[in-house]
């Protein structure tokens, strides 16, 4: 069973700065896929990025990803306020059962 | 638009059962995979089930393996969760997602606005 860690726990950034999240997979995916979501309180998880690298409709060119093995990393280039939330990995297809990262927070410094 | 509702979560006693309910609109329903999807308070993404298009195809976690039944009436555009034993760690918003076939992956692509269950005595 894949194993998830994000890191870090939370992230204090200011509006404008750069933020880097990671995901580590133990053991390494191989094959299979990594996405990224956004969780705001009180909404649905959405999801940004599919297949390991490839942002989902609708999600802006600010947030790129990429990785392979067991390191992988979300980027936001320039944080809008909008983009202060939880968010989370997730693995699929290394077996029937599907795995999140239990979350980094990104925090308003 | 593809919308998901989710419906039947309830305050219910240790012990108890719940049927939750999701209602698929602006989609061809039986294209796709189906999952729930749960997040106690103040934890992370927990994934509890699986569904194929025909319902032949069927995992859980093991967190409620044995516990949970989930099930899909593709004729209703619906999807179930019938959850027994209900303990005080199951207490969460559970979500219904979509798992879309890009192609060269596949991700949840569209959730409920979820429905919470509370576990409570």
């Amino acid at each position: 069973e894949i194993v998830l860690t994000q890191s870090p726990d939370t992230l204090s950034l200011s509006p404008g700065e750069r933020a880097t999240l990671s995901c580590r997979a133990s053991p390494s995916l191989g094959g299979s896929y990594l996405a990224w979501f956004q969780k705001r309180p009180g909404q649905s998880p959405r999801l940004l990025i599919y297949g390991t690298f490839t942002r989902a409709t609708g999600i802006p060119d600010r947030f790129s990803a990429s990785g392979s093995g067991t390191d992988f990393t979300l980027t936001i280039s320039r944080l809008e306020p909008e983009d202060f939330a939880v968010y989370f990995c997730q693995e699929y297809g290394s077996s029937p059962s599907i795995t999140f990262g239990q979350g980094t927070r990104l925090d308003i410094k | 638009q593809v919308q998901l509702v989710e419906s039947g979560g309830d305050l219910v006693k240790p012990g108890g059962s719940l049927r939750l309910s999701c209602a698929a609109s602006g989609v061809r329903f039986s294209d796709y995979y189906m999952s729930w999807i749960r997040q106690a308070p103040g934890k992370g993404l927990e994934w509890i089930s699986s569904i194929s298009h025909t319902g032949n195809t069927i995992f859980y976690a093991d967190s409620v393996q044995g516990r949970c039944t989930i099930s899909r009436d593709n004729a209703k555009n619906s999807l179930f969760l019938q959850m027994t034993n209900l303990r005080a760690e199951d207490s969460a918003v559970y979500y219904c997602a979509r798992l879309y076939d890009y192609g060269a992956a596949e991700a949840f692509d569209v959730w409920g606005q979820g429905t919470v269950v509370t576990v409570s005595s």
